[in-house]
């Protein structure tokens, strides 16, 4: 299967920093999502984004499919954006293979 | 928004007892999956299914079965549950291959203790 490598694997911020979340993949894909989980377990769907930028808020992601990475930015960073953060793919548009996920800590 | 329903938050269970973890999905969606997640080893696709009726294995189906009776409804069946089965489960589902949009939508996720 696709390996999914993510980096840093922990990321600790001050309130109103930026940062930037790194996935690499070991094949070419057709899907790729970002996903925040927050502290209570819930998964939430940030991005699909096989290609191309998409920016949400204070959130965007660029996925360069050729080179096999994408960088997802939190901007102005909040304490509620602490969670771990998933980036996930697939090569045949329905299994997904998850990476290890960065866990990221913004402090007030 | 979607809305993916999973029935318990949390469940405690004995060895050797038959499990039901229910999941719906309120949004018409074509796809559904099960997860479990476990600390160091991530998130691992269970099974999925694409239609009603229609399933498939993903990597870790040793020991649970599925089914999708309904659209908006898919059920994963630990048939005699084992300690090893102890894990977060997580329900989701996405629309449809075919249009293109396949972002994948969570449930809550359920806490299956077995002791």
């Amino acid at each position: 299967g696709i390996q999914v490598e993510q980096s840093p694997p922990d990321l600790i911020l001050q309130e109103g920093a930026n940062s930037t979340l790194r996935c690499n993949f070991s094949d070419s894909v057709n899907n790729l999502q970002w996903f925040h989980q927050n502290p209570w377990g819930q998964l939430i769907n940030l991005f699909y984004i096989p290609s191309g930028t998409k920016q949400n808020g204070r959130l965007s992601a660029t996925t360069v499919a050729t080179e096999r990475y994408s960088l997802l930015y939190i901007s102005s960073s909040q304490t509620t954006d602490s969670g771990v953060y998933f980036c996930a793919v697939s090569s045949n548009d329905y299994k997904l293979s998850f990476g290890a996920g960065t866990t990221v800590t913004v402090r007030a | 928004d979607v809305k993916v329903t999973q029935s318990s938050r949390y469940l405690v269970k004995r060895t050797g007892e038959k499990v039901f973890l229910e999941c719906v999905q309120d949004m018409d969606h074509e796809n559904m999956f099960w997860y479990r997640q476990d600390p160091g080893l991530g998130l691992r696709l269970i099974y999925f299914s694409y239609d009603v009726k229609m399933k498939e294995k993903g990597d870790i189906p040793e020991g649970y079965s599925v089914s999708r009776e309904k659209k908006e409804r898919f059920s994963l069946i630990l048939e005699s549950a084992s300690t090893n089965q102890t894990s977060m489960y997580l329900c989701a589902s996405s629309l449809d291959f075919r249009t293109g949009d396949e972002k994948l939508f969570f449930g809550s996720g359920t806490q299956l203790s077995v002791l």
